[in-house]
């Protein structure tokens, strides 16, 4: 069991919006800021959104992030069929003293 | 280019140990933490630790400490993870992420390597 908690999987079809959560505690979503990362089949994760709603260069803006209190959402607007891939998020857990990970979300393009 | 480079692939007997090497270019290797990710077949990630190539100082989680070590050398910029005593669900893809964020607050990772498959059977 992760300690955060995503949907196993979300799905869309070309051109939708689709958003996928990662639900957490005081300890670690609500204490600090969320990365997210894109793993495409047979790759490494690659860095998505950075302190909840930062983009990397080269991250294209379809791609955004926000954070509630203990929860934080990743969206996808303008969907493609690239998109497809796993995502993951991330934070620090203060009570943990360490990196956690959400147990991922796989995304299907219809 | 910032990237890092991982040796290649291990097949270990249950028991053994397994070394892997994540080469750090394109910056200031004692800048930025080394981090340890794996994935293990089919699942997620899962951190298993850090080293702060500057000083060598280690943070490993519960479900490792005691059988991984992280190490580094500074004059190649390269950092090692060993694991010991390996069971057959030690069997994963081992990543190598550099950590980014001015402390605990904004951590994240930014490059990460293309990962070293271990795989452990007898």
């Amino acid at each position: 069991q992760s300690v955060l908690t995503q949907p196993p999987s979300a799905s869309g079809t070309p051109g939708q919006r689709v958003t996928i959560s990662c639900s957490g505690s005081r300890s670690n979503v609500g204490g600090n800021t969320v990365s997210w990362y894109q793993q495409l089949p047979e790759t490494a994760p690659k860095l998505l959104i950075y302190m909840n709603n930062q983009r990397p260069s080269g991250v294209p803006d379809r791609f955004s992030g926000s954070k509630s209190d203990t929860s934080a959402s990743l969206a996808i607007s303008g969907l493609q069929s690239e998109d497809e891939a796993d995502y993951y998020c991330a934070t620090w857990d203060d009570s943990l003293k360490g990196v956690v990970f959400g147990g991922g979300t796989k995304l299907t393009v219809l | 280019q910032v990237q890092l480079v991982q040796s290649g692939a291990e097949v270990k007997k249950p028991g053994a140990s397994v070394r892997v090497s994540c080469k750090a270019s394109g910056y200031t290797f004692t800048s930025y933490e080394i981090n340890w990710v794996r994935q293990a077949p089919g699942q997620g990630l899962e951190w298993m630790g850090w080293m702060e190539p500057n000083t060598g100082n280690t943070a490993y989680t519960e479900d490792f400490r005691g059988r991984v070590t992280m190490t580094r050398s500074t004059s190649t910029g390269t950092a090692y993870l060993e694991l010991t005593n390996l069971r057959s669900d030690d069997t994963a893809v081992y990543f190598c992420a550099r950590g980014a964020g001015a402390d605990y607050f904004y951590y994240h990772f930014d490059v990460w390597g293309k990962g070293s498959t271990v795989t452990v059977s007898s």
